[in-house]
């Protein structure tokens, strides 16, 4: 089925650095969210964005809604080892329409 | 909690058994989402449930695979003649009405040998 491009793959990072990624879509959507995964576990919502060119932060998370409403970022400041996982980007035309989600980055952090 | 339950957390089955997976939704969200998610990919759509009908089924692979919501709360996906293709974690999603913001349950492992 049709994914969203994810990238980087993989992270391998230093506690204490910031991290950025991002997500992009050959289709536009109306609504991109984040989400993290730890294993054995659901997808946790982080991030929802609406409207395009939105910025938005939690906490140490900001994402961004990109004004071609064809990508998203998220950046994550002064990691944690608790921010180990699997995050994921999701976009949907509508609110009654599926998600449709990115392949994943998996963040590792170096204590 | 209040969040999306689903049971059981695992399954192990023999191929060509039926198997159903049960979601519970959070309290008062209308609308009900099955995901299937496979190692190292992100979840993909099966079925969309806004109250007892199924709005968008478009992502069930074949029709081995079925799910009903009889009552618009708790929601069972059924799998008949499973196949070892059919390992995935089946994650469930609920929502209120007409809202994008998905809260996700713990999935189901279902392991088919």
């Amino acid at each position: 089925g049709q994914q969203l491009n994810q990238s980087p793959q993989s992270m391998f990072i230093q506690e204490g650095e910031d991290v950025s990624m991002n997500c992009t879509s050959s289709s536009i959507f109306n609504t991109w969210l984040w989400y993290k995964q730890d294993p054995g576990e659901g997808p946790v919502l982080l991030i929802a964005l609406y409207k395009a060119g939105e910025l938005t932060s939690n906490g140490r998370l900001t994402a961004q809604f990109g004004i071609t409403r064809k990508d998203s970022f998220l950046n994550i400041s002064a990691s944690i080892p608790s921010d180990v996982g699997i995050y994921f980007c999701a976009g949907f035309i509508s609110g009654n329409t599926p998600l449709v989600f990115g392949k994943g980055t998996r963040l590792s952090v170096i204590a | 909690g209040a969040g999306v339950s689903q049971t059981p957390s695992n399954k192990v089955t023999e191929k060509g058994k039926y198997v159903e997976l049960r979601c519970d939704p959070i309290s008062g969200h209308t609308a009900l989402y099955w995901y299937r998610q496979s190692l190292g990919q992100g979840p993909e759509f099966l079925i969309y449930f806004q109250g007892t009908g199924a709005a968008d089924d478009s992502g069930l692979p074949n029709d081995r695979f079925f799910a009903v919501r009889p009552e618009g709360s708790v929601s069972t996906l059924k799998i008949q003649r499973t196949e070892r293709g059919d390992s995935a974690v089946y994650l469930c999603a609920s929502s209120l009405a007409g809202q994008g913001e998905q809260f996700f349950g713990p999935g189901t492992r279902l392991t088919v040998l």
